[in-house]
Formats: structure tokens, sequence, C-alpha cells
């Protein structure tokens, strides 16, 4: 099983600043990694495939990359709307399919 | 609209069974892989089993042999019975939709809203 390994857990930020996620896995997923949003309440939403590949309708303010084991999501400028968790996802070798522990990014 | 929606949660006891149902509308169902994830309140994302279009059927070591999923095709419907119920089982469980072609299989790029499944005596 590939472990998936999110940080930091929380992350503290101001709107208007740049938030950068991390996201290890415990072997090479190449670039089959994909990052979700979730906010309270609401089931989890797709922001990048690919490592890099930005979903459809998805702001140009998010940015993945990486490849191999170390993969990172950058917000460049947090709104308002942004304050969330983030979780990553492997795809590359399954079952089973990995999650990581998720990134609670949240107002500083 | 592109739309996923799940029912069938409810509270049941340790032991017992449960049937959850997915709804899907808005793309052609029978051509994409299916899968179902759960998050426990509080807690991060846990895949439960995935179904592929020729209906190959996946699933991780915590729910093999307990869980079986299954879609119907002509009702644009996936399902998920789940026996022997543990307290560990409850969660949300959302339906997923994965998607197709090169690097977006096996993102999945539409969620339903879940459905809450809680095992308790």
């Amino acid at each position: 099983e590939i472990v998936m390994t999110q940080s930091p857990a929380t992350l503290s930020v101001s709107p208007g600043e740049r938030a950068t996620l991390s996201c290890r896995a415990s072997q090479s997923v190449s670039s089959n990694l994909a990052w979700y949003q979730q906010k309270p309440g609401q089931a989890p939403r797709l922001l990048i495939y690919g490592a890099s590949i930005r979903a459809t309708g998805i702001p140009a303010r998010f940015s993945g990359s990486g490849s191999g084991t170390e993969f990172t999501l950058t917000i460049s400028i947090l709104q308002s709307e942004d304050f969330a968790v983030y979780y990553c996802q492997q795809y590359n070798n399954w079952p089973p399919l990995t999650f990581g522990g998720g990134t609670k990014v949240e107002i500083k | 609209e592109v739309q996923l929606v799940e029912s069938g949660g409810g509270l049941v006891q340790p032991g017992g069974s449960l049937r959850l149902s997915c709804a899907a509308s808005g793309f052609t169902f029978s051509s994409y892989d299916m899968h179902w994830v759960r998050q426990a309140t509080g807690k991060g994302l846990e895949w439960v089993s995935a179904i592929g279009t020729a209906g190959d059927t996946y699933y991780p070591g915590s729910v093999k042999g307990r869980f079986t999923i299954s879609r119907e095709n002509a009702k644009n419907s996936l399902y998920l019975q789940m026996n022997s119920l543990r307290a560990g089982d409850t969660a949300v469980y959302y339906c997923a939709r994965a998607g197709t072609g090169g690097p977006l299989r096996g993102a999945f790029d539409i969620w339903g809203q879940g459905t809450m499944v809680t095992v308790s005596s």
C-alpha cells in the first residue's frame, strides 16, 4: 500500500498571501496524483489531477507540481473561499487508492 | 447537469447490513468507473470500493469480504451492499465518478453529497 503523507497538518495564512502544501508518497506514483478541496459539510472537489493539471473551472491561483514522491499544491493569492481542508490522492498503484491525511488551511 | 445522489444511509446495529444507492444523471453512466469513498466525522477520506465499466470490482482489505459494490447501467445506479457492519464503518459515504482518459483516470471528478451511516447499538 502506498502511504501518502501531507504536511503541515494545519497552515495558518492571511488572505492575499501564498499557501504551499506538501504531499509525499511512500513510493513513486509518477504523476498520478490528485488534489481535492473540502469545505465543512460539503463533498470534496477535484482541483488538480495528473499532479499539475487544473480541473475544469478551477481558478488559475491553484497550481500543482511534482512527480515521483514529492508534490506541492500552491495557492498563489489566498481568497476567503480558499480556507478549507486539502487532500492529496494517488492513483498510480491500486488497490488500494490512498489519500493523504489532509492539510487544513485556516485564517491567520 | 452532471449529478450523483446517494441514499440508503441510516442507523444500523453492529453486525447488521445496509445497502447504499447512488443515482447518476447528466452523463453516460456506463462509460465510467465508479467508486465509494467514506469519511468518518472529523477524519480524512478513505477509499472503500470501485467498479469498472466491465463490472470488475476492487476493495481495500478493511472491507473486503463484507462489502459488495455493484452497478445497474440500465438504471444509472451504483450500489454498495454492506454486511457485518462494525462501529468503525460509521462514516459519511460518498459515491464518486472516476475521470476517463489519460491523467484523469483514477481521479474523482464528480462526487455526490454523501449519505451518513451510523453503526451503533
